[in-house]
């Protein structure tokens, strides 16, 4: 069965340090890899996506995919109280179709 | 633009009822999909579908089926509900025809939430 795996958590860091988040996946025929934040009570909202090995900026956020050790992993610099939630690590099935979640990292920022 | 919208936003059941809850995509996108999130679990993958038919389906009985409309909106129906179907349904859309740039991103609704009594 393929999986999505994640450390459910909870990470705690102070405010303004960097909260970094890890998923492994199963498929190695995934192409596409998504970060989904998730507020208690709420549905989840895409935060970015990647394809390519390396790193991706989005503001505060670094996504960093490594294929051929099938990691993904988020960054989250100068951590806000606001940026406490579960975040989603997504992986689109090798033929594109479905996308799998992990079970989520449960993320606290102390102020 | 609006984005995915499901309704109804509650809905109590009694055990052994049938519900029914309804999805409209985002405009353009052709492909529904729907999850169920019980409470404090992860994302479980219910059914995809795609220009009105059904593409693929999770691990779920088969008391669990829904399907598209030409308009692109979708419906999901449990039978015979049970307990522990008691969760957030969330429904997804996505725009196929664009897999190749967007990867297949999927975007949320707020979610249905079902209890069952």
């Amino acid at each position: 069965q393929k999986e999505v795996e994640q450390n459910s958590g909870p990470l705690s860091v102070p405010e303004g340090a960097i909260a970094s988040l890890n998923c492994t996946y199963s498929d190695r025929g995934s192409q596409s890899f998504f970060w989904y934040r998730q507020y208690s009570g709420k549905s989840p909202e895409l935060i970015m996506f990647i394809y390519s090995n390396g790193d991706k900026e989005d503001g505060r956020f670094t996504a960093q995919l490594n294929k051929a050790s099938q990691y993904v992993s988020l960054l989250i610099r100068d951590s806000q109280p606001s940026d406490s939630a579960t975040y989603l690590c997504a992986v689109n099935e090798g033929g594109g179709f479905k996308t799998i979640f992990g079970a989520g990292t449960r993320l606290f920022v102390k102020a | 633009e609006a984005g995915v919208t499901q309704s109804p936003t509650h809905l109590i059941k009694t055990r052994g009822q049938q519900a029914t809850l309804r999805c409209s995509p985002i405009s353009g996108h052709t492909s529904v999909y729907w999850y169920q999130q019980a409470l404090g679990l992860g994302l479980q993958f219910l059914l995809w579908y795609d220009e009105g038919e059904e593409r693929n389906r999770g691990n779920f009985p088969p008391r669990f089926s829904g399907r598209q409309f030409p308009n692109y909106s979708s419906e999901l129906n449990v039978n015979a509900l049970e307990l522990e179907d008691s969760a957030l349904y969330l429904c997804a859309s996505s725009l196929t025809r664009d897999r190749a740039n967007s990867g297949n991103t999927i975007y949320f609704g707020e979610g249905s939430w079902l209890t069952v009594v």
